[in-house]
């Protein structure tokens, strides 16, 4: 595709429901982000992927919070156990080396 | 790992004015310096960037300075308009990470 495309658009869930989340990045960009953005708030880095190395998972909030990347391009990231403050927009970005990073329209995820 | 500060955290400027924003980096291999502008219920877009090899890039209104020694770069708009209400996020990579400052919101009156 033309940009990097993230879906369900929207997300309702009750809390404890497990929900993912997924990311498809642009063709041929080795390095993929995803972030949380609380409403108002910045960018809260949740984990990195670059090529075949090993992602960086050191913004994921807790153990519920896991991602992964198949094939070095489709990302899901996976919440179990649902809280009301994983409420937020979750945006996916990817970029090649040292270049812009396009970021995905986001998944806003709410918990009810 | 490298860390970004930006501040300030919110800028209100009558139109017609400049509005400055200014980061910090801590790793001095870094050497790509994007700005993204995030209106309102959109994604997060690149409005402009600058390389190490550069110490200052313009785009009409909007420009850029880096200093390598001191490890800042900024924002400058000129002349702003009531389209530039928005957050700006500005970001440094060395390789392929990039790391975001917290953003400035910024609002410009009529």
């Amino acid at each position: 595709g033309a940009g990097v495309s993230q879906s369900p658009s929207n997300k309702v869930t009750e809390k404890g429901k497990d929900v993912e989340l997924r990311c498809d990045p642009i063709s041929g960009h080795t390095a993929l982000y995803w972030y949380r953005q609380s409403l108002g708030q910045g960018l809260e880095f949740l984990i990195y992927f670059q090529g075949n190395s090993a992602p960086d998972k050191s913004g994921l909030p807790s153990d519920r919070f896991s991602a992964e990347r198949t094939g070095g391009s489709v990302s899901t990231l996976t919440i179990q156990r649902t809280q009301q403050e994983d409420s937020a927009v979750y945006l996916c970005a990817s970029s090649s080396r040292s270049a812009e990073a396009f970021f995905g329209q986001g998944t806003r995820l709410t918990v009810v | 790992g490298e860390n970004v500060e930006q501040h300030p955290s919110t800028l209100s400027v009558q139109e017609g004015d400049s509005a400055v924003i200014k980061c910090t980096y801590s790793d001095s291999a870094s050497n790509y310096f994007p700005w993204y502008k995030q209106e309102l219920g959109k994604r997060p877009q690149l409005i402009i960037d600058i390389r190490s090899n550069v110490g200052e890039k313009k785009d009409q209104r909007i420009a850029v300075t880096l200093n390598k020694t001191a490890k800042h770069f900024s924002l400058h708009i000129t002349e702003t308009q009531p389209e530039d209400s928005a957050v700006y996020f500005c970001a440094a990579s060395w390789g392929y990470k990039l790391s975001f400052g917290a953003g400035t919101t910024v609002t410009v009156r009529a």
